[in-house]
């Protein structure tokens, strides 16, 4: 049963220029978050997405981000017009069942480093 | 979202030696409190987690004690190992669940041999 995967592994990119990075759940989990991870923090939830439905992006900037989940494919993160300041490690994670549940048990991909020059 | 906060940030511990991260949490609507253990250029993994509604989990070498009226909660690694050596996070989680996991700043362990 093959994990998170997420592709690239690195990206690199020149200001003002697009970032789409993509992630595939698990077997099974129909459940997407992506996070973001900056050089010595933890992790900080952008968005929360089931297929087809964007659930939550409390966490995700309102100018240059997005997410989407189709019904078939994986889960992309595009941010637009990039800047300096969106180099980080981007990571998903996926979850079996929905916040229904009583607990949110979720699997993390191995990221995407992003590094905007 | 509320903050999660970690310490130690940095902890070095002799091998065969107890390591213990504590971390404390303000949102009492957490009802989920998982460990994840992340090796450099990785993902993280999940190690272990707790629900309040018991005070002590224990697999393996691995233990987390939970005090519900401190609001905090702990990761002890009993008889630590050079393999133990990485980034570990805790993470709190409400029922909802919809904001995500709410992440500490992490604790880099070091096991010397």
């Amino acid at each position: 049963n093959a994990g998170v995967m997420q592709n690239p592994r690195h990206l690199v990119r020149r200001r003002g220029q697009e970032a789409r990075l993509r992630c595939s759940p698990m077997k099974g989990h129909s459940h997407v978050y992506w996070y973001r991870q900056l050089p010595e923090e933890g992790l900080k939830f952008m968005v929360y997405l089931q297929k087809e439905n964007i659930i939550d992006e409390s966490g995700m900037p309102k100018e240059r981000f997005s997410a989407e989940f189709p019904k078939e494919g994986p889960s992309i993160l595009r941010i637009q017009q990039v800047v300096r300041g969106d180099s980080a490690a981007y990571f998903c994670a996926s979850s079996p069942l929905g916040p229904q549940r009583s607990y949110n048990e979720q699997f993390f991909g191995p990221g995407t480093r992003l590094t905007v020059l | 979202q509320q903050q999660v906060k970690q310490s130690p940030q940095s902890l070095i511990v002799q091998k065969g030696g107890i390591s213990i991260i504590n971390c404390a949490y303000e949102n009492t609507a957490f009802d989920y409190f998982p460990w994840y253990q992340q090796f450099p250029g990785k993902g993280p993994a999940l190690l272990i987690a707790i629900r309040p509604d018991v005070s002590e989990k224990k697999e393996g070498r691995f233990t987390i004690s939970f005090n519900k009226s401190a609001k905090q909660f702990s990761l002890h690694i009993m008889d630590s190992q050079p393999g133990d050596s990485a980034t570990y996070f805790c993470a709190g989680d409400s029922g909802g669940g919809a904001d995500g996991l709410t992440f500490g700043k992490g604790t880099h362990l070091i096991i010397q041999p």
